[in-house]
């Protein structure tokens, strides 16, 4: 199975900072099929990024997602107070879905 | 309004079994796969099982396969899990969740249920 790191495992910043988080593949991802989620407590995932850099419906342009092969990131280009949860980024280029283990993004 | 509502919490013994169960509304449930995903306490998400529209393919993890089952009554809207033998580290909250774009194959998560706990438990 394609294994996924994510660092940093956790991220301090401030509202109005920029945020990047990195997702790593054991392999490279086919069709760069990678998705990003936000979870804050007590609730669902939510889904930020799917095909490495397509936003979903509804998603804040201050959401970006790059990269490729086996290096992706999300970026969050100037940070509000209700960004800061956990972010997780997943893959579907094998039939075996797998997630990272999540960066967690606290203000500071 | 697309809405996944699933079946409420339960404690059950280790090896023991248990069904949890996903209603679906708000879309056209036949066409798309749908997924069981897990989060143990403190942890990240866990990817369990998928079914085709039609239930006819389904692929789970290997942490369950051989245990958990999954399968859909599309006349019913319904996602179920069947869970057999189960061990203490299943314990986890279990979200449905319905596949973005394939309907035979599978791909992300656009929405999720608001999930079932699972404590496996003597």
């Amino acid at each position: 199975e394609i294994v996924l790191t994510q660092s940093p495992g956790t991220l301090s910043l401030s509202p109005g900072e920029r945020a990047t988080l990195s997702c790593r593949t054991s392999q490279s991802v086919r069709n760069n099929n990678l998705a990003w989620y936000q979870q804050k407590p007590g609730q669902a995932p939510r889904l930020l990024i799917y095909g490495a850099s397509s936003r979903a419906t509804g998603i804040p342009d201050r959401f970006s997602g790059s990269g490729s092969g086996t290096d992706f990131t999300l970026t969050i280009s100037r940070l509000e107070p209700e960004d800061f949860a956990v972010y997780c980024c997943q893959q579907y280029g094998s039939s075996s879905i797998t997630f990272g283990q999540g960066t967690r993004l606290e203000i500071k | 309004e697309v809405q996944l509502v699933q079946s409420g919490g339960v404690v059950v013994q280790p090896g023991g079994s248990l069904r949890l169960s996903c209603a679906a509304s708000g879309f056209t449930f036949r066409d798309h796969a749908m997924h069981w995903v897990r989060q143990a306490p403190g942890k990240s998400l866990e990817w369990v099982s998928v079914v085709t529209w039609d239930g006819f393919t389904t692929y789970s993890a290997d942490s369950v396969r051989g245990r958990f089952t999954i399968s859909r009554d599309n006349r019913k809207n319904s996602l179920y899990l069947q869970m057999n033998s189960l061990r203490a580290e299943d314990t986890a909250l279990y979200y449905c969740a319905k596949d973005a774009l394939g309907s035979s194959n599978w791909y992300y998560f656009d929405y999720w249920g608001q999930g079932t706990l699972v404590t496996v438990s003597s």
